[in-house]
């Protein structure tokens, strides 16, 4: 089925660095959803894109979704040790309310 | 507060056996959903509900038994028939095109 392809899959960077996460699908998405892992917890919710171009700013994390809508990035800016673990994005598959996940990218920061 | 609720946090068992994971949320929210995390894997649905007394299966149904009599519980039952059962397993609920808000998980192990 509909899958996000979401690189890299890993990520080391010292703190400081910045980082960032991309995903990309072969067909436009009706809009897409970012989730944080934190090691040992469950995913959270962080935001949901939905229009063409759309770029949304959460304090040094910004959310971009493409033109086309069929990729998005999720860049932090100057990561603390706090930004560690897993970033997942999601789009809604068919007309149904489930969410597909890609594989996620697991960032460790040295502090 | 309004929440999802997993139990329990760690499970056991035993080769042959039955086990049932349990997810209440007092949320109001319609949609629930079982997803199992593999580590590299992402999260893959197992189950899906969308309203009261109806469901469908996900990705990765085969093993795996639900049921939806009550708005607020989506309990997930492991059967004997799902081989490789050890997994961290995560509930979710949802509004309508909503964000998802997931449990704490369950973390499972055949011993």
């Amino acid at each position: 089925g509909q899958q996000v392809m979401q690189i890299p899959q890993y990520q080391h960077v010292q703190e400081g660095e910045d980082f960032t996460t991309y995903c990309n699908s072969s067909t436009t998405l009706s809009n897409i959803q970012w989730y944080k892992q934190r090691p040992g917890g469950h995913p959270v919710f962080l935001i949901q894109l939905v229009k063409s171009g759309e770029v949304k700013k959460q304090k040094r994390l910004t959310f971009q979704f493409g033109e086309a809508k069929k990729n998005s990035s999720l860049h932090i800016t100057a990561t603390q040790t706090t930004d560690v673990g897993t970033y997942f994005c999601a789009e809604t598959q068919g007309g149904s309310e489930k969410l597909v996940f890609g594989k996620g990218t697991k960032l460790t920061v040295n502090p | 507060d309004g929440g999802i609720t997993q139990s329990p946090k760690y499970l056991f068992r035993k080769e042959g056996q039955n086990v049932t994971l349990s997810c209440e949320q007092n949320l109001n929210h319609d949609a629930m959903y079982w997803y199992r995390q593999d580590p590299g894997q992402g999260l893959r649905l197992i189950y899906y509900s969308q309203i009261v007394n109806d469901f469908q299966k996900g990705d990765i149904a085969e093993g795996y038994s639900v049921s939806r009599e009550k708005k607020e519980s989506f309990p997930l039952t492991v059967t004997s028939a799902q081989k490789n059962p050890t997994a961290f397993y995560l509930c979710a609920s949802s509004i309508v095109a909503g964000s998802y808000t997931f449990g704490s998980g369950t973390r499972l192990t055949v011993v």
